[in-house]
């Protein structure tokens, strides 16, 4: 099994509408990253979570990371066209560790 | 300019030519690495440097070769590439290596085409 998946792979969603794309790893995570990326592009930071059941939101998207520490859902509010791209998750496996692994992804597409 | 630069944005070359992706960040990071997105497959980290010194080779063939003169700058080597070498190769910094707590900024990449 993987390491890290992503779920859904992609989601196609009409303005306005609430979505919710989850990171579950078969690991505990020492922490956990959100990444979006416009197609072809590079990745922007959008949060980091590192203690279990920490919640951190940034305008209309929100991460929760679980008390266990193995999974993670990003939620965006009344989605927009701007939220489309694709989001990744990447997590440290390990204490003492920089080395990322990223899921492959969630694809959004938001229609207007 | 601010951020992480990448040049070329695209490159189109043939198996047996030589040719260079060049990373540069204006951001007073120390650690700098390079990653690979091929399609359908998970970003996979290629190489680490930290303080210019490589910290980190993920079992990469030897037909890519980094280079890191300064903190700032970061190069890719290519040579004798093969068709299925083809994907964005995406440059990253960060302040420094620390675990757990690593936040990335990437560059826009390199779209790489092997013939």
């Amino acid at each position: 099994s993987q390491e890290l998946e992503q779920s859904p792979q992609s989601l196609i969603v009409q303005e306005g509408k609430n979505l919710t794309i989850n990171c579950t790893s078969s690991k505990t995570l020492y922490g956990l990253y959100w990444y979006k990326q416009k197609y072809g592009e590079g990745l922007i930071f959008l949060m980091m979570l590192q203690k279990g059941g920490e919640e951190k939101s940034h305008e209309k998207i929100t991460a929760k990371l679980d008390e266990k520490k193995q999974q993670s859902s990003l939620h965006i509010t009344a989605s927009q066209p701007s939220h489309a791209g694709i989001y990744l998750c990447g997590v440290s496996h390990a204490s003492g560790t920089y080395k990322y692994i990223f899921g492959t992804g969630t694809r959004l597409k938001v229609l207007a | 300019e601010t951020g992480v630069t990448q040049t070329p944005r695209h490159l189109v070359m043939g198996m047996t030519n030589k040719k260079s992706l060049k990373c540069e960040q204006h951001l007073g990071h120390n650690a700098m690495y390079w990653y690979k997105q091929s399609a359908k497959k998970p970003l996979e980290l290629m190489f680490v440097y930290n303080f210019k010194e490589q910290t980190e080779n993920n079992s990469v063939p030897s037909r890519f070769s980094p280079e890191c003169p300064n903190s700032s700058h970061l190069f890719l080597h290519l040579h004798t590439l093969q068709p299925e070498d083809s994907a964005l190769y995406l440059c990253a910094s960060s302040r420094e290596l620390v675990s757990g707590a690593n936040v990335l900024t990437f560059g826009a990449g390199s779209r790489l085409t092997v013939l």
